[in-house]
């Protein structure tokens, strides 16, 4: 399983973009990523995912370079509702199952 | 709420008890996940389950634990002679595992366990 660096924290101000990279540098060719997020006593929740290039949807965006191995979250105006951790994670679904391995993740605060 | 349930929320015992904790997940999921995250940490994975059989296990899950997927739908994870080591927060995760693609695994609210 790939193994994903991260930053251990960010501060944002609210309605900033804010980015998040993650280093993914031994990325297996079928591996896709995927960001999760999670609020304290929550179970983490699934934000995004991509395999090449640019993915968008209604809460994020994704962008991966011709490498693969890095991969940045970007979110667009953030507000206090997104003080969370985020996890990026590298995996694909084979014959087996598709286990995910965390990280510590990235603690994003945002601040009024 | 992502369509995964778990029960009960909050479970605080004695050491040396047992423990049993349900999952039920998105009703379609054929792939179920049990994860523990303890405070500060990522979820680290524990067991899987393709329909009923239990396909994976971590390291992590001494024999004091046993997982079940009784006809591959809600599945039970029981810790037997609890320890204080145990306390955390277990995550169920469900997802529709299709070979060759991205997979999205659906999370429930998790159980967290005290073990005094």
């Amino acid at each position: 399983l790939a193994k994903t660096t991260q930053p251990i924290s960010m501060d944002s101000y609210e309605g900033q973009e804010v980015n998040i990279t993650c280093s993914h540098n031994n990325i297996a060719t079928n591996d896709y990523i995927t960001w999760y997020q999670q609020f304290p006593s929550q179970g983490p929740r699934f934000i995004i995912q991509g395999y090449k290039t640019k993915v968008t949807n209604e809460v994020a965006s994704l962008f991966i370079p011709a490498d693969r191995k890095s991969s940045t979250l970007s979110l667009p105006r953030v507000s206090l509702s997104d003080t969370a951790v985020y996890y990026c994670l590298v995996g694909a679904s084979g014959a087996g199952s598709y286990q995910l391995t965390f990280g510590k993740g990235t603690k994003l605060s945002v601040i009024p | 709420d992502t369509g995964v349930s778990q029960n009960p929320r909050h479970k605080i015992t004695k050491r040396g008890q047992n423990v049993t904790f349900r999952c039920d997940p998105i009703s379609e999921h054929n792939r179920l996940y049990w994860y523990r995250q303890t405070l500060g940490q990522g979820p680290e994975f524990l067991t899987y389950f393709q329909n009923e059989a239990q396909l994976e296990k971590s390291r992590l899950l001494s024999d004091r634990f046993s997982a079940e997927r009784p006809k591959g739908s809600f599945s039970t994870l029981e810790i037997q002679r609890t320890e204080q080591g145990d306390s955390a927060m277990y995550l169920c995760a469900s997802s529709l595992g299709v070979q060759g693609a991205g997979e999205t695994q659906y999370f429930g609210p998790g159980t967290r366990l005290l073990v005094l």
